[in-house]
């Protein structure tokens, strides 16, 4: 079964800090894997795309990695800000005519002073 | 530049009723979705359209209806209202390329009393 899981599912930080969340996914065939940022009560945003021959991407302050072998990705906040607050969900898609997206359900970050 | 435009962004529903939500995008994709997201789980694919006339079932296509009669507007249709389909509901555009980006809505939070 095509399955993203992240960890961990809710995280509290001193703004400032640094922090890496964790995507572990079993799904195939692997086209590109994402990282979206969602505020509460507004919609998903892109932070980064990679593919299968990419394993660092950065986005400012956000920088993710992608090892297709394990078939685990990390998102890195550096100097979390009180804006970082929100849910970050990995997403994987797959390829082919019946390509489609798998999202995890998100680790939710709280910046605090 | 508006991106993806939902309406309403609230609504309250009796068991029965019908409604039909609103999505609307500005950036000529011809890739359109209806996504929704419930505590603890990640997004579900509704329905999907891959241009202007056609449609498509994705994971959870029961009962909702969709319709795509001009490229830039998604209808999603909720012919008779079940307290399950309490939700909020994201739409989402994207361009035909395999590594473009989805673009999403602020959501809809429907609730089925």
């Amino acid at each position: 079964k095509n399955q993203v899981e992240q960890s961990p599912q809710s995280l509290i930080i001193l703004e400032g800090k640094n922090c890496t969340l964790q995507c572990n996914y079993t799904v195939s065939p692997f086209s590109n894997l994402r990282w979206y940022k969602q505020d509460t009560g507004r919609g998903p945003v892109s932070l980064t795309i990679m593919t299968f021959s990419e394993n660092t991407k950065s986005n400012g302050r956000y920088t993710a990695t992608l090892d297709a072998d394990t078939k685990q990705s990390s998102l890195h906040i550096t100097a979390s800000q009180l804006s970082d607050s929100a849910s970050y969900i990995c997403v994987v898609k797959t390829t082919g005519t019946a390509s489609k997206l798998t999202f995890g359900t998100g680790t939710r970050l709280q910046v605090t002073l | 530049n508006a991106g993806v435009t939902q309406t309403p962004k609230f609504r309250v529903l009796k068991t029965g009723q019908s409604m039909t939500l609103l999505c609307a995008q500005d950036m000529n994709h011809e890739y359109m979705y209806w996504y929704r997201q419930d505590p603890g789980m990640g997004l579900r694919l509704i329905h999907y359209s891959v241009g202007e006339g056609t449609t498509a079932k994705g994971e959870v296509p029961d009962g909702y209806n969709v319709s795509r009669l001009k490229k830039q507007n998604f209808l999603l249709g909720l012919e008779s209202a079940a307290p399950s389909q309490t939700s909020v509901y994201f739409c989402a555009s994207s361009a035909s390329q395999p590594n473009y980006g989805y673009t999403f809505g602020s959501g809809t939070r429907l609730t089925v009393v």
